[in-house]
């Protein structure tokens, strides 16, 4: 079955510890993508990748961090610098990293920060 | 960048009603219009999408417009079943983007 994991569906952390949230795809697509997802706000983009070795910041970017050593894989950071890192957090795939072809999405991480 | 506004935030519908999402974006040169279906506490899912040489686009109970000159594009589901109770969000891409647009969200109940 091809798709895109992530893990773990629920995390909890303290306060002013760093998180490392785990996005894995067997699609073979160049690009990946990470979303935050806050009631009432939509999806916004915290940082993309179009190809491995390579990431930009999307429009949330601070207080996280991500890298891209392989193709499958695109673990997403969140740092004690993130103000409100409680969230619904969501990665992506596409097969193209032009942005004119479908997203898929993975089922997601609920994050509680306390 | 692209700015994408989605209406209504939430809608009911009788089961076997209609119903009717309109979405409007503001860079012209966005090309690609995605619409997508999330049920609780899962990721979202493609149910359609159109793109900019295209006016409409249908499969089966649901049905896409693209009004480029006004720019703003309708996400029509016919004949609703409980099933169809989600959130609903729309987006747009610029042709020279790299990125998605999303609108905030429609949440969509049919009521049997």
């Amino acid at each position: 079955d091809g798709g895109i994991t992530q893990s773990p569906k629920y995390l909890f952390r303290k306060e002013g510890q760093n998180v490392t949230l785990s996005c894995e795809q067997n699609l073979n697509h160049d690009a990946m993508y990470w979303y935050r997802q806050d009631p009432g706000q939509g999806l916004r983009l915290i940082y993309y990748s179009q190809i491995v070795n390579d990431f930009q910041k999307g429009d949330i970017a601070e207080g996280y961090s991500v890298s891209r050593e392989k193709k499958e894989s695109f673990p997403l950071t969140v740092t004690s610098a993130q103000k409100n890192p409680t969230a619904f957090y969501l990665c992506a795939s596409s097969i193209d990293p032009g942005g004119e072809y479908e997203q898929y999405f993975g089922p997601g991480t609920r994050l509680t920060v306390t | 960048g692209e700015n994408v506004e989605q209406h209504p935030s939430t809608l009911s519908v009788q089961e076997g009603d209609s119903a009717v999402i309109k979405c409007t974006y503001s860079d012209s040169a966005s090309n690609y219009f995605p619409w997508y279906k999330q049920e609780l506490g899962k990721g979202p899912q493609l149910i359609i999408d159109i793109r900019s040489n295209v006016g409409e686009k249908k499969d089966q109970r649901i049905a896409v417009t693209l009004n480029k000159t006004a720019k703003h594009f309708s996400l029509h589901i016919t004949e609703t079943q409980p099933e169809d109770s989600a959130v609903y969000f729309c987006a747009a891409t610029p042709f020279t983007g790299n990125q998605f647009y999303f609108g905030t969200g429609t949440s969509l109940t049919v009521i049997p």
